[in-house]
């Protein structure tokens, strides 16, 4: 069954340095998504992307964010400058016909 | 804005016995989803069952199954038979459908849901 993938799995950082979040949706989806869990909190909408340009964004995704498709299938999720809050899980996700699936994310851990 | 609220933070069940998880919104739309997520200790996060609102019929998945009370904006999750893979944290969510079939899911803050063997 095709399934949405995220590398790394775990990522380290400093505060200050900048991180890239990688995402490779299901190839068929043409929506695709961000999402960040802090620990023992509720999943929280980042940002929404479609035909190559941003189609929503919550407040959390400010100027420290931003976000790409670099070719026909990675989606990528950078932070420029990582503070110590940013540290969360971070869920991609794709979807067709209004069914989202998630990957099983990426855990930043910012030092 | 919408908003998602799971009050009860845990439960536990019996295994092999039936347990519902509650969840009520709050929206002015007359048409949106609904979800229930499940997040094992993995992380990942994995659709369970997903209800649209304007089907009065609930939704059933094997052993997951909705009571969706519309005027009540309460939407519970019912699990039959519970298994020990079954333990995880459950979310519901919900989404708008004026602002598009794929636009963003708002969740509610889960429950943890134990298994005892």
């Amino acid at each position: 069954e095709p399934e949405v993938t995220q590398t790394p799995s775990h990522q380290v950082t400093q505060m200050g340095q900048e991180v890239i979040l990688r995402c490779v949706p299901i190839s068929n989806h043409l929506y695709f998504y961000w999402y960040r869990q802090i620990l023992g909190q509720k999943v929280e909408f980042l940002v929404s992307f479609y035909n190559n340009e941003i189609s929503e964004k919550s407040e959390i995704f400010d100027d420290q964010f931003s976000v790409e498709r670099p070719d026909g299938s990675n989606f990528t999720l950078k932070i420029r400058s990582t503070k110590l809050e940013d540290s969360a899980m971070y869920f991609c996700a794709s979807s067709v016909e209004g069914k989202l699936f998630f990957g099983s994310g990426t855990q930043l851990s910012v030092l | 804005a919408q908003t998602v609220t799971q009050s009860q933070p845990e439960m536990s069940v019996q295994e092999a016995e039936t347990v519902t998880l509650s969840c009520t919104y709050d929206t002015s739309e007359s048409d949106y989803y609904l979800f229930w997520y499940k997040q094992p200790p993995s992380r990942q996060m994995i659709l369970v069952i997903r209800q649209e609102a304007y089907k009065q019929q609930n939704a059933t998945e094997n052993r997951f199954s909705v009571n969706f009370q519309k005027a009540a904006k309460s939407f519970s999750l019912k699990i039959s038979d519970s298994q020990l893979g079954d333990a995880a944290m459950y979310f519901c969510a919900y989404r708008s459908v004026s602002t598009g079939a794929n636009s963003k899911l708002t969740f509610g803050k889960g429950i943890t849901l134990s298994v005892r063997p």
